[in-house]
């Protein structure tokens, strides 16, 4: 069974701290694809970035960089510099035939 | 705004009703996908439509039934419904399977009182 484990609850950080969020997962699939979303306080879920399982090269798009290890099940979730806006609940998510979301981690960022 | 529309955004009933959530995928979208979230039990999948077919099925109730039309909008149907069924439904689309990234509506909160 799919299992997407985000250990962090809630983080709180000062304006333009960096922020980096811990998700683990666990498949049997060997091609699978890993996900991140944004919740914002006004409740849509906003997609964030999309990475297959033959990828670990880790990149940086923006304030935005993952780290993906596949030899410990990882995929890391990085806010550069972040902002009052990034305020959110951050979902990791893997994909079989459905997606299967972590619990979120709730991220404040004060001014 | 990601493409995908739900309606209504807001909706409050009773026990033992029933009502109809509508989701529009974004255009050139074949696939519709059901998720609740609730406290409780986060983020769960309920059921996936492809093209007018069922295609996979999750945590759904025996209560609950959805379909997707010729014009590909998909319809979430809830009935008999209980003080536990209170959650935010989101509908999400992709191009295809679900290794596709999926877009989300913005949902549709739902009070049972």
């Amino acid at each position: 069974a799919q299992k997407v484990t985000q250990a962090q609850t809630e983080i709180s950080v000062v304006e333009k701290e960096d922020v980096t969020l811990d998700c683990v997962y666990e498949t049997r699939d060997t091609t699978y694809y890993l996900f991140w979303y944004k919740q914002p306080p006004s409740g849509e879920l906003v997609f964030l970035i999309r990475r297959n399982s033959f990828d670990e090269q880790n990149e940086i798009s923006g304030r935005y960089s993952w780290n993906f290890q596949k030899s410990t099940s990882s995929f890391n979730f990085t806010i550069t510099a972040s902002q009052v806006v990034d305020s959110a609940v951050y979902f990791c998510a893997l994909s079989d035939y459905k997606l299967s979301f972590g619990a979120g981690t709730t991220v404040t960022v004060r001014a | 705004d990601s493409g995908v529309t739900q309606t209504p955004k807001h909706l409050i009933t009773a026990t033992g009703q029933r009502v109809t959530l509508r989701c529009s995928p974004r255009s050139g979208d074949l696939s519709v996908y059901w998720y609740q979230q609730s406290l409780d039990q986060g983020l769960q999948f309920l059921i996936q439509y492809y093209n007018g077919e069922e295609r996979a099925k999750g945590n759904i109730l025996e209560r609950f039934s959805a379909q997707q039309f010729p014009d590909l909008h998909s319809e979430l149907n809830l009935s008999s419904l209980e003080l536990g069924d209170s959650a935010l439904y989101f509908c999400a689309s992709s191009t295809g399977g679900s290794q596709e990234t999926q877009y989300f509506g913005p949902g549709t909160r739902l009070l049972v009182l």
